[in-house]
């Protein structure tokens, strides 16, 4: 297993543009969660998957953000009309289903998006 | 709106010493704990687990739990300079509820050769 995941891992993006990243969690995992994350803060919860199904939104996620798991493996997260305040690390994460254990994330190595 | 708490640091620690990080939570209702180490450019990395009241040692990690006083620490033994990072405390409500972690600022940790 080569753990979780993502791409691409850098992205440069004109303010407008839209732009989507990928994560592929740990095969055996079913949640699978997004974070954003910017310098000297923690990462911050955007949204979850158990499965194909998105079971909670954070009110951070505008509706410019969408996330997708269509067949409950990898996701995509889309972000439409970039802002310069969207200039972060995204990070993916996936867990075991059961509790408590759900809490125990196993990150990916995050896509970096910088928006001129 | 649940909150979680450290100091940011940096703590310096001569190595060979233990280093303590220390956390607090808001919601009375978290009952999942976790400590996760952060190096420089880096994704989070889980290191430690505690889901009830008192200690759990593992290696030279102990993380402490004192749902009373909702704080959670974190010691480190015998400092080594790789352990410098950014060390996070995450907290979630178990019971199935549809809930991500809610994760601290987190503390820069140095260790001093």
């Amino acid at each position: 297993d080569t753990g979780v995941s993502q791409n691409p891992r850098h992205k440069i993006t004109k303010r407008g543009q839209n732009v989507t990243f990928r994560c592929d969690p740990i095969s055996e995992h079913n949640r699978l969660y997004w974070y954003r994350q910017t310098l000297g803060q923690g990462p911050e919860f955007l949204t979850y998957f158990q499965n194909e199904a998105q079971l909670e939104k954070s009110r951070l996620l505008s509706d410019r953000f969408s996330a997708e798991r269509p067949k409950g493996s990898f996701s995509t997260l889309e972000i439409q009309r970039t802002e310069q305040g969207d200039s972060a690390m995204y990070l993916c994460a996936s867990s075991f289903g059961g509790q408590p254990r759900t809490g125990e994330l196993f990150f990916g190595e995050g896509s970096r998006l910088t928006v001129l | 709106q649940k909150e979680v708490e450290q100091n940011s640091g940096p703590l310096s620690v001569p190595e060979g010493a233990i280093a303590s990080l220390n956390c607090t939570y808001s919601d009375r209702g978290s009952q999942s704990f976790f400590w996760y180490r952060q190096y420089s450019g880096k994704s989070p990395e889980l290191i430690m687990s505690i889901y009830s009241n008192g200690d759990k040692e593992d290696g030279r990690f102990t993380a402490q739990l004192n749902k009373a006083s909702q704080y959670v620490s974190l010691l480190i033994r015998d400092s080594q300079p790789s352990d410098s990072a950014t060390y996070l405390c995450a907290v979630s409500i178990a019971g199935g509820g549809a809930d991500g972690l809610t994760f601290g600022k987190g503390t820069h940790l140095i260790i001093q050769p």
